[in-house]
């Protein structure tokens, strides 16, 4: 069966600083998409970040960038100079033949 | 507007009734999804489609039926409700016309049930 998993059910940052969520997948499946997902207390679901598996190169979009490792079933979120409107829950998801979400990480930014 | 919208935005039921939620979208996009989002389970897929007429089950589909007549429309219904479907419900679209990034879905706002 195909998982995602984020273990941080949790996480705070310092307004302008760096933190990372992690997440990690299980599939045996080759071709696949991996992305994360915001949900700002709206509940609106918001795309944050968007990896082919078939590339090697991390993606990157402006203060979010990702730490792709396919061997290792990785796929962490690197939020950097983090901003209060940054506090959200995060979703790790998964598409493939399916489609998975993790449980998610409730980020907090500390003014 | 063009996009995704859910319709109702909230509905309080009781145990037992029928319950439909309305899902529109306006792209033509060949897929689309409803999720289910419970605290601690994050997203979980209910049922998908791949286009009209084409429909199957993903990881939570006990009590739930879903149909689609048209590309632009994804009805989910409770045919008999029970307090364990109280949650809030997500539908989603994903395109592969090529003119979208592949496999991003997109979300509507959705719909707060409460089942009692």
């Amino acid at each position: 069966a195909q998982t995602v998993t984020q273990s941080q059910p949790e996480m705070s940052v310092q307004e302008a600083e760096t933190v990372t969520l992690s997440c990690t997948y299980d599939t045996s499946e080759n071709n696949y998409y991996l992305f994360w997902y915001k949900q700002p207390p709206s509940r609106q679901m918001i795309l944050v970040i968007r990896q082919e598996a078939y590339k090697q190169q991390n993606a990157t979009e402006n203060r979010f960038s990702v730490n792709f490792q396919k061997a290792a079933k990785s796929f962490s979120l690197k939020i950097s100079d983090s901003q209060l409107g940054d506090t959200a829950m995060y979703f790790c998801a998964f598409a493939g033949n399916q489609f998975y979400f993790g449980t998610g990480t409730s980020l907090t930014v500390i003014p | 507007d063009a996009g995704i919208t859910q319709s109702p935005r909230y509905k309080i039921t009781e145990t037992g009734r029928q319950v439909t939620l309305m899902c529109h979208q306006t792209w033509s996009h060949s897929y689309m999804f409803w999720y289910r989002q419970d605290l601690g389970h994050g997203l979980r897929l209910i049922y998908y489609s791949a286009a009209a007429d084409i429909t199957d089950k993903g990881e939570v589909p006990d009590g739930y039926v879903v149909s689609r007549s048209k590309t632009e429309n994804f009805p989910l219904t409770l045919e008999s409700a029970t307090r364990s479907q109280t949650s809030v419900y997500f539908c989603a679209s994903l395109g592969t016309s090529g003119r979208e990034p592949l496999g991003t879905q997109y979300f509507g706002p959705g719909t707060r049930l409460l089942v009692l």
